[in-house]
């Protein structure tokens, strides 16, 4: 089957610690885009690629990293600076040109 | 700067009653997607339909059906005699060419439906 995964479905972070989201999709896409949630709130972006080795900081970036070593990839890494990281984060793919935006199931991070 | 306004935070409808929900949205591109995703209580967002904006004809699918009208920019989601299995977040999204020539989507806040037995 197709699809977005993402790992693990519960992340806990401790003070001053980095923790990485994975997300894999064996979709083809060359699009990846990572979303942050908040409760109430719509999804804001992080950061977004549209081919393997690069990427570009979306309207939320601070306090996160990626890397796009791999067109299936698209780890995101939640660093001691961001300090608010209690979200729900979303990975999503797509095609390029306005493609539609298909999300993996999701992790849910928080804050010991 | 795109936006899309979800007015209706929550709405609560009992079983088979129809139920519309709003989406107003703003842009100053003549190019763009509009979409509708539903959120499930287990978090994943699920596609259900994607418009250009050079198509407004009304589309239904089963029990879903969506009014898209450029005069008032709105899309507007309608569930036809609803379940208890439509119970979920909604959001409507837009999508314009970004300045990195990236689809960027933006979201609304959601809806929130409840249906109750």
């Amino acid at each position: 089957d197709g699809g977005i995964t993402q790992s693990p479905k519960y992340l806990f972070r401790k003070e001053g610690q980095n923790v990485t989201l994975s997300c894999e999709q064996n979709l083809n896409h060359d699009a990846m885009y990572w979303y942050r949630q908040d409760p109430g709130q719509g999804l804001r972006l992080i950061y977004y690629s549209q081919i393997v080795n690069d990427f570009q900081k979306g309207d939320i970036a601070e306090g996160y990293s990626v890397s796009r070593e791999k067109k299936e990839s698209f780890p995101l890494t939640v660093t001691s600076a961001q300090k608010n990281p209690t979200a729900f984060y979303l990975c999503a793919s797509s095609g390029l040109r306005q493609e539609t935006q298909y999300f993996g199931p999701g992790t849910r991070l928080l804050v010991l | 700067a795109q936006k899309v306004t979800q007015a209706q935070t929550e709405i609560s409808v009992v079983e088979k009653e129809d139920v519309t929900l709003d989406c107003v949205y703003e842009t100053r591109d003549t190019t763009y997607y509009l979409f509708w995703y539903k959120q499930p209580p287990s978090g994943e967002l699920v596609f259900l339909i994607r418009r250009n904006s050079f198509d407004e004809q009304n589309e239904i699918s089963g029990r879903y059906s969506w009014n898209f009208q450029k005069s008032t920019s709105s899309f507007n989601f309608t569930i036809t005699a609803s379940q208890v299995v439509d119970s979920a977040v909604y959001f409507c999204a837009l999508s314009e060419v970004g300045s990195g020539g990236y689809q960027k989507v933006t979201f609304g806040t959601g809806t929130k439906l409840q249906v109750i037995p």
